[in-house]
């Protein structure tokens, strides 16, 4: 049972490129999201996903786009990497959207830079 | 909108000695959950203690346990017999039952074990 994985570990952009970090699980959770990490900020919510086919934005949505084409995997894509984007990013999974009561997973983290 | 605060930017403490963390948030919700999560150097985010809103009890995990004070809209985090393990940042998040059910992060507070 691998939990929540993300890849890459580690990204160096380019200003303008694009590129897709991704988070997959494999506990048949209905609810994932993506949060980035900034110091002296904790964790904010980028987008979330009740399920398959469902996706809304979070907190700081700008500059990302997400899709849920499968309940396992849950991307998240730059469209043109900006500087304001260097940052921590986590995947995080549960099991419901609904419930107070589900455990959130979070995966190991990506830690991109732009340049 | 939910928010939760940490004023604690960095802490320090002697191995075995006890140290208590705080954590104040802010919300109209009445059902919700509160945690503490640990991020060693490794950048996992782990789960350390959780603790629902309705129930007056303070949870407790072996050496961490929580002062729970729904009026004062308190929640900090006291860790027992301090191990040089016990070094990372510590968040406190909070859950509500409406709006989407998302976590709210505070900025998190460093946490250095001293042998």
């Amino acid at each position: 049972n691998a939990g929540v994985t993300q890849t890459p570990k580690f990204q160096v952009l380019k200003t303008g490129q694009s590129m897709t970090l991704q988070c997959a699980q494999d506990m048949n959770h209905e609810y994932m999201s993506w949060y980035r990490q900034d110091p002296g900020m904790g964790l904010r919510l980028i987008h979330y996903s009740v399920g398959a086919g469902i996706t809304d934005q979070g907190e700081v949505p700008n500059g990302y786009n997400v899709s849920r084409s499968t309940t396992e995997d849950f991307p998240l894509r730059l469209l043109s990497a900006a500087p304001s984007q260097t940052s921590v990013y986590f995947c995080a999974s549960r099991l419901s959207g609904q419930r107070l009561t589900d455990t959130q997973y979070f995966g190991p983290g990506t830690r991109l830079t732009v340049l | 909108a939910q928010t939760v605060t940490q004023s604690q930017p960095e802490m320090s403490v002697q191995e075995a000695e006890t140290v208590t963390l705080s954590c104040t948030y802010d919300t109209s919700e009445n059902n919700y959950y509160l945690f503490w999560y640990k991020q060693p150097p490794s950048r996992q985010m782990i789960l350390v203690i959780r603790q629902e809103a309705y129930k007056q009890q303070n949870a407790t995990e072996n050496r961490f346990s929580v002062n729970f004070q729904k009026a004062a809209k308190s929640f900090s985090l006291k860790i027992s017999d301090s191990q040089l393990g016990d070094t990372a940042m510590y968040f406190c998040a909070f859950r509500a039952d409406l709006g989407g059910q998302n976590f709210v992060f505070g900025p998190g507070t460093r946490l250095s074990v001293l042998p």
